[in-house]
């Protein structure tokens, strides 16, 4: 496809279990980039992954979040021991490499915790 | 500390008004500013400012950067109805290799018909 492909569109699960996120970035992008956005709050950042370097994790709010990039396409994001407040819109973006290149989202994956 | 504050936070309008949207933002190292449309799900792209006063348009809509006073104004002429949607202003801070977007809260602007 085009676009950046996320799924699932939607999840509900109970408190404290474990949940995986996953992003499909346009192809050849090489800059992938998981936001959350909160229920009347703007997009939040979490983490940022550019080729082969070190990802940029400053946005994850807690040690139960964490995410991988394999093969420098997919991504997955990971939440473990889920909260309620962990209830979000998670979003994922790419963009292709360069200094000052647009961000491109997907749909999004909505997270509801019970 | 970055920061992006949009204003208003919400407006209501009529299909043919024009409207003008707020963005003002602090930052340490200013490498770009975006705006974005979000209607149900994904934000779309829909101008990125580097440099001041060079007005970038696409049909309807333009927008226009003054980093000496650090604010972008988006204008919608001619609003229609499917210009409803969430306006998210979004700056691309540049000391670092981060990559990451600091987004305002958003502008929510229903046109009605």
């Amino acid at each position: 496809g085009a676009g950046v492909s996320q799924s699932p569109s939607n999840k509900v699960t109970e408190k404290g279990k474990d949940v995986e996120l996953r992003c499909d970035p346009i192809s050849g992008h090489t800059a992938l980039y998981w936001y959350r956005q909160s229920l009347g709050q703007g997009l939040e950042f979490l983490i940022y992954f550019q080729g082969n370097s070190a990802p940029d994790k400053s946005g994850l709010p807690s040690d139960r979040f964490s995410a991988e990039r394999t093969g420098g396409s997919v991504s997955t994001l990971t939440i473990q021991r889920t909260q309620q407040e962990d209830s979000a819109v998670y979003l994922c973006a790419s963009s292709s490499q360069g200094s000052n290149q647009p961000q491109h989202f997907g749909d999004g994956t909505r997270l509801s915790i019970l | 500390e970055d920061k992006v504050v949009q204003s208003p936070l919400s407006l209501v309008v009529h299909e043919g008004d024009t409207v003008t949207l707020n963005c003002s933002y602090e930052v340490t190292n200013f490498r770009s500013l975006l705006w974005y449309k979000q209607e149900k799900k994904a934000p779309t792209f829909l101008f990125m400012l580097t440099s001041s006063g060079i007005e970038k348009k696409s049909g309807r809509l333009s927008s226009i950067l003054d980093k000496k006073e650090l604010f972008s104004i988006l204008n919608i002429t001619a609003t229609q109805t499917g210009d409803s949607a969430i306006y998210l202003c979004a700056l691309h801070e540049g000391s670092s290799n981060t990559g990451k977007l600091i987004f305002g809260q958003g502008t929510t602007l229903q046109v009605k018909p």
